[in-house]
């Protein structure tokens, strides 16, 4: 069946380093979004992509969307305390029953 | 504050117990969703509902039974559960689902912290 797939499943980095997150589907995806949980919260939406190749900034996230649409990557420039937590990329299964594949998450610890 | 209420935050229950889950949403979506959260585990849908009628069941047991009585209001009713129920279960809701949307972002309640012994 259809997966989404995460690496790595865990990033211990030093403050002010630079973090990066991969996604890859098994399918072409029509979109994709990123969620951030932080510890003992819930997933909080980051940003959707749609185009093939987009390229979208927030701050120190940049988001890409690859060629293909089936993959995508989140990187944080110059980490902070407040970048810790569990970052899901998730994929439309269908569109018509609003069913969304997660990954299984990357979880980004930051040593001040 | 989220705009997406869930009660209680935490529940324990032994396996014969009945209780319910409720989640409630301020936010005028017409899509609401339950996931469930493990350790170490990806975010499993459980199930869709749309303007009230069930869109997806991810071939969830019958131990847990939804119910969207209006499209503010979902609820969980579990049943006979298992000790690996034991997680986290999460609401959330969205505008709408259906081609013309393209899966819209969601928003998640803090979720219900349930503990099966």
């Amino acid at each position: 069946g259809q997966q989404v797939m995460q690496i790595p499943q865990y990033q211990h980095v030093q403050e002010g380093e630079d973090f990066t997150t991969y996604c890859n589907s098994s399918t072409t995806l029509s979109n994709i979004q990123w969620y951030k949980q932080r510890p003992g919260g819930h997933p909080v939406f980051l940003i959707q992509l749609v185009k093939s190749g987009e390229v979208k900034k927030q701050k120190r996230l940049t988001f890409q969307f690859g060629e293909a649409k089936k993959n995508s990557s989140l990187h944080i420039t110059a980490t902070q305390t407040t970048d810790v937590g569990t970052y899901f990329c998730a994929g439309p299964f269908s569109s018509n029953t609003g069913k969304l594949i997660f990954g299984q998450g990357t979880t980004l610890q930051v040593k001040p | 504050e989220t705009g997406v209420t869930q009660t209680p935050r935490h529940l324990v229950m032994g396996m014969t117990n009945k209780k319910s889950l409720k989640c409630e949403q301020h936010l005028g979506h017409n899509a609401m969703y339950w996931y469930k959260q493990s350790a170490k585990k990806p975010l499993e849908l459980m199930f869709v509902y749309n303007f009230k009628e069930q869109t997806e069941n991810n071939s969830v047991p019958s131990r847990f039974s939804p119910e969207c009585p209006n499209s503010s209001h979902l609820f969980l009713h579990l049943h006979t559960l298992q000790p690996e129920d034991s997680a986290l279960y999460l609401c959330a809701s969205s505008q709408d689902v259906g081609p013309y949307y393209s899966n819209q972002p969601q928003h998640f309640g803090d979720g219900t912290r349930l503990s099966i012994l």
